[in-house]
């Protein structure tokens, strides 16, 4: 089946430092990678839409220059928070979408990073 | 608007059946997807519907009617290890996923 994997697992950094979150489809190529952030107790709610080679989409209330993204190939797209403050702490997930899908648009997500800012 | 709802939090009792109804409202619709996410981890795949009718997978099936839009998730023979939220999702005319807020389903012995 489809792999993506995420590193950081966990990461804990201090006020004001950036942190960069790798996403990475181990055995398939992902035209597609969608990043996710879950609060405790709610839903994922997807921040931005990244096609490779081009720019990413955000969502509405997403700031793009705190949180950037970038998918410079067909198997890796990073997110880095930058300037970390303490309410962006939370549960990051990525999520890719393959050139062919065994199903009509599924994603498959990476493990998540568990970011802490202190 | 796009909207899915599901309800917050259910119990159920280990070997028993439960259901999981979901309701849906976007915009255009590409299939509807069924996640299970344990505290702390990502999300794992556990159906796609995309016609009317019920897929059965294991112990676990889903339904779809398009024209309700409205799903459900039907869980067998329930395992402790099936405690865990379960996320439905509808897929919309640009293939972006509109996520429920999940289902948290607490198995008692």
């Amino acid at each position: 089946g489809a792999v993506v994997s995420q590193h950081p697992s966990r990461v804990i950094c201090k006020s004001g430092t950036s942190v960069k979150i790798e996403c990475r489809s181990l055995d398939f190529q992902a035209t597609t990678m969608f990043w996710y952030r879950q609060f405790p107790k709610q839903s994922l709610m997807l921040m931005a839409t990244s096609n490779e080679g081009s720019k990413a989409t955000y969502e509405q209330g997403v700031e793009k220059d705190k949180f950037l993204i970038n998918h410079a190939s067909l198997t890796l797209s990073t997110l880095t928070v930058t300037s970390a403050h303490p309410e962006d702490s939370s549960f990051y997930i990525c999520s890719a979408r393959g050139l062919e899908p065994s199903l009509e648009g599924e994603q498959f997500f990476g493990p998540g990073t568990r970011l802490t800012v202190l | 608007g796009q909207n899915i709802d599901q309800p917050t939090e259910m119990t159920a009792t280990e070997g028993a059946i439960v259901q999981i109804n979901c309701t849906y409202q976007t915009s255009g619709f590409n299939g509807l997807f069924w996640y299970q996410q344990h505290a702390g981890e990502a999300p794992t795949f556990l159906s796609y519907n995309v016609l009317d009718g019920l897929e059965e997978k294991g112990r676990f099936s889903s339904f779809l009617s398009r024209s309700k839009g409205y799903s459900y998730l039907l869980l067998k023979e329930l395992q402790m290890k099936d405690s865990a939220s379960y996320l439905c999702a509808a897929m919309d005319s640009n293939y972006q996923l509109i996520w429920g807020a999940g289902t948290k389903l607490i198995i008692k012995p």
